[in-house]
């Protein structure tokens, strides 16, 4: 089973509406993080937001929030009044802490291609 | 947060040859990883290199075909062997940052002709 689900493959966004990216993510391990990336057509990655499973509230960092909702695994990316700048592919990710033996590398989902029209 | 300058940035190649990628972190880490992303795919870990210690490898991936140096806490290196077209990929390095945060190259664009 995949550990990081991304069911939308693409979207198409009116500048400066909001946009919420799916995610979904499958862990037994108690102690998880949940990131989410942005890949421009350059290749890089841009870590955007991070939210820990035992976090309270919902992480947020200018424009980007995250909708966590624990016991549904689930981990939206909410980008408010979008920009055309924000077109990009976007990767949520999962670092299991217990499972993981420690600082272990991200499991990724497949992505979201947003696309945002003027 | 800490810099990772990666390099080559993208190199043209032909099968059978190896190329070695390198990354240099402006701070002292502990772990780096290496990432694969193939075309239109998502990110999929190599291997975790410790600094004085062989590199643990992800199902799939084996030494022979990717070695890893990691000589000290600041640089590391990934070799792609033997290539061949399907090797074309983006390749990123990676190292976490303070509590919470991963820091990525700039990632190297390899094109296996």
């Amino acid at each position: 089973a995949q550990k990081i689900t991304q069911t939308q493959p693409g979207m198409f966004v009116q500048e400066k509406e909001a946009v919420t990216l799916d995610c979904t993510y499958d862990t037994s391990d108690p102690s998880y993080g949940l990131f989410w990336y942005k890949q421009p057509s350059s290749g890089e990655m841009i870590f955007l937001i991070y939210q820990g499973s035992y976090d309270q509230q919902n992480a947020t960092e200018g424009r980007y929030s995250l909708n966590f909702q624990k016991a549904r695994k689930s981990a939206n990316l909410v980008i408010s009044a979008s920009q055309l700048g924000d077109s990009a592919m976007y990767f949520c990710a999962m670092r299991e802490i217990y499972s993981g033996g420690g600082a272990d590398g991200l499991t990724f989902g497949k992505g979201t291609h947003l696309i945002i029209q003027p | 947060s800490a810099v990772i300058s990666q390099k080559p940035s993208r190199d043209i190649c032909q099968r059978g040859t190896s190329l070695t990628i390198q990354c240099q972190v402006d701070s002292q880490v502990t772990m780096m990883f290496w990432y694969r992303q193939q075309p239109g795919q998502s990110l999929t870990l190599i291997a975790t290199a410790n600094q004085g210690s062989e590199a643990t490898y992800e199902s799939g991936f084996v030494i022979d075909k990717f070695p890893i140096s990691r000589p000290n806490l600041t640089f590391s290196t990934l070799t792609v062997s033997n290539m061949s077209p399907e090797d074309s990929s983006i390749y990123l390095c990676s190292s976490p940052q303070g509590n919470y945060g991963y820091t990525f190259g700039s990632g190297t664009r390899l094109t296996v002709v």
